[in-house]
This record gives structure tokens, C-alpha cells and sequence, in this order.
């Protein structure tokens, strides 16, 4: 089993369309993350959330919004895509401050 | 805010080679210190972390990193590099606030 899985893997959409990426975790974790990862390969957080608490980027645009419909899930969704948004997505879980992020294998957005 | 700053930005070596990173961060207080892998294509993988202890840390695939308190540091060695080390590598600092944040990575191209 894929303890932090992402779907989808690639997606390719025009510019001004809404789009939605999942996220589900299945090893207990409480805090779920998004992290975009840019063509540099610089990695940067998006978005920190467990059952209590979101803490956003404040330079994540607020097209970005997460929504987690439970513990293990945490999806991301966003309005009106831009050219700039094009990069590798990757969703992380962690248990509290024990132990180190576990990622998923990352979604490949493509905007056109 | 939290940075951490890679300074070898592309490292090109021979097979059989030693290997040493840089990594440093600004964080004054209690942080927990990790490297990931990136492989060409894939998703990031723990190579090693620090939480305590020992400074010296052990990792997989032969890595060691080095917690140097004083220099705010946490280099990653290998002795002897292989082909297949070929990826991009990251150092990354969790702080109090559970936020892990990256530095810049590395690319190292092994040569056969």
C-alpha cells in the first residue's frame, strides 16, 4: 500500500480553469501538507493542516484553497489557473513532530 | 523566518569520488535536521535526519550528515559515490512550528 498517495499523477489544463488535485494518507498521520515544487526544483510549503489547525503561506495566492474532508485527506483545489501555476505538486504527512514528512509521488500540472 | 541555504547549487563528480554537501540554516533555537533524495522523475525520499543526540547521523545507501551546532550546519557525506547517486538532493530544517522548510538542493551528476 502507497502510504501518501496523490491523484492525479500528470494533468494538463487551459489557462482559467478550475481544477482539483487529491491527496490521501493511510498511515495515521495527524498534519497533512502541500508543498509546489518550481521548475528550479526549489520547494516551497503551500499549506500545513491537521484537524485543529490551517496555517497557509501568506504568498499562496488565495486561488489556492485546501479542503480536507477528513483525517487521512487533504486535496487541493484551484481557481482559475495560470501559466504560472505549472509545477510539481507534492502532498506530505507527518505524525506531530516525531518523526520526519513522508511524500507522495507528486502531480505533474501542466497549464497551457 | 526559517531559511536554509544550499551552496553547491550543481556538483559534477567520477564514480568512487567523495561526496560532501553543505547545508546551513538560520534557526537559533531547537530544530530537527533532514536530507532527502530526489531521483530523476521520482518523488522525495529520506536519506537521513537528526533529531538528537549523536551528531554524526547514519543514513541509507551509505550517506552520513554531520550536525555542527555551532556553524548552524548539517553537511551530507558519502565516501565514495556511485552512478546511481545521480539525483537532486535536499536539506531541510523543521522548526518548532512542525514547518519543514528546504533549501535550494543540489544536483549531483555522477560520472561512470
Amino acid at each position: 500500500d502507497t502510504a501518501v498517495s496523490q491523484t492525479p499523477k500528470y494533468l494538463v489544463t487551459q489557462m482559467g480553469n478550475d481544477k482539483s488535485i487529491k491527496c490521501e494518507q493511510n498511515l495515521g498521520h495527524d498534519t497533512m501538507y502541500w508543498y509546489k515544487q518550481d521548475s528550479k526544483k526549489f520547494l516551497k510549503i503551500m499549506f500545513s493542516y491537521n484537524n485543529k489547525e490551517l496555517i497557509i503561506n501568506e504568498t499562496v495566492p488565495n486561488r489556492f484553497s485546501p479542503k480536507s474532508p477528513d483525517k487521512a485527506h487533504l486535496n487541493l483545489h484551484i481557481n482559475s489557473l495560470e501559466l504560472g501555476d505549472s509545477a510539481v505538486y507534492f502532498c506530505a504527512s507527518s505524525q506531530a513532530k516525531l518523526y520526519g514528512y513522508t511524500f507522495g509521488s507528486g502531480t505533474r500540472l501542466t497549464v497551457v | 523566518a526559517q531559511s536554509v541555504s544550499q551552496h553547491n547549487h550543481h556538483v559534477i563528480l567520477s564514480e568512487a569520488a567523495s561526496l560532501e554537501l553543505g547545508c546551513n540554516y538560520s534557526y537559533g533555537g531547537t530544530v530537527n535536521l533532514f536530507w532527502y533524495v530526489q531521483y530523476p522523475g521520482q518523488h522525495l525520499q529520506l536519506l537521513l535526519k537528526y533529531f538528537s543526540g549523536d551528531p554524526l547521523v547514519k543514513g541509507i545507501k551509505g550517506f552520513e550528515a554531520e550536525f555542527i551546532k555551532s556553524k548552524f550546519s548539517f553537511n551530507l557525506r558519502k565516501p565514495s559515490v556511485q552512478w546511481s547517486d545521480t539525483a537532486e538532493y535536499f536539506c531541510a530544517v523543521r522548526d518548532a512550528g512542525n514547518m519543514l522548510t528546504f533549501g535550494g538542493g543540489t544536483r549531483l551528476m555522477v560520472k561512470p
